[in-house]
């Protein structure tokens, strides 16, 4: 079946620092990645729709220039963390559908847990 | 109002129970449905899909209401295993829109 691979699976770094998550569909292309934050006994929260070849499209309340995303393939989008500070410290989750669309649901990849010390 | 609104839960049921949730959406344009389970700490993973008939695989149903805007999730004979919070996603295909219920967590109990 589909599989979207996220890496690092964790990830500690020391305030101040930038952190990059890679999120990439394995086995098909997607022109949409979406990028998700979730805190603790929370629900997922959409942070971005990442669009190939063109600039993402952030949620409200979402600082693009904190979170900078770059979705330069059909099978590869970034997210990074700039600037990262221990209130950033959350599970970041990418999802990707496959191009070919019709009713083709959403793969997730296995998530990045980041703390910020 | 949210897009997409779920039981608030949480649902604490005894093993064998049946269990229904129930998520509604307020897109009419929305066109596909689907329902996720996420365990603690890991993502979210395909149920299933639900489909304008209605669709079963093994102890779990899944129906949609069109008129209605809501999809639903029945889980029969329940099992310890399945425990998780059950998220709705609903998506407007032609612009990738999609939307999720904030979950709605499921224990089940011996």
């Amino acid at each position: 079946g589909a599989v979207v691979s996220q890496h690092p699976s964790r990830v500690i770094c020391k305030s101040g620092t930038s952190v990059k998550i890679e999120c990439r569909s394995l086995d098909f292309q997607a022109t949409t990645m979406f990028w998700y934050r979730q805190f603790p006994k929370q629900s997922l929260m959409l942070m971005a729709t990442s669009n190939e070849g063109s600039k993402a499209t952030y949620e409200q309340g979402v600082e693009k220039d904190k979170f900078l995303i770059n979705h330069a393939s059909l099978t590869l989008s970034t997210l990074t963390v700039t600037s990262a500070h221990p209130e950033d410290s959350s599970f970041y989750i990418c999802s990707a559908r496959d191009r070919q669309g019709g009713n083709s649901p959403l793969h997730f990849g296995n998530g990045t847990r980041l703390t910020v010390t | 109002r949210k897009e997409v609104e779920q039981d608030p839960g949480p649902f604490n049921v005894p093993e064998g129970a049946t269990v229904a949730f129930n998520c509604t959406y307020s897109n009419s344009a929305s066109q596909s449905f689907f329902w996720y389970r996420q365990d603690c700490r890991k993502e979210p993973k395909l149920l299933m899909s639900v489909y304008s008939s209605g669709n079963e695989d093994g102890r779990f149903t899944a129906q949609l209401n069109r008129a209605s805007q809501y999809i639903s999730l029945l889980i029969r004979d329940s099992k310890l295993s399945d425990s998780a919070t059950y998220l709705c996603v609903v998506m407007v295909v032609n612009n990738n829109d999609m939307r999720f219920g904030a979950g709605t967590r499921l224990t089940v109990k011996p």
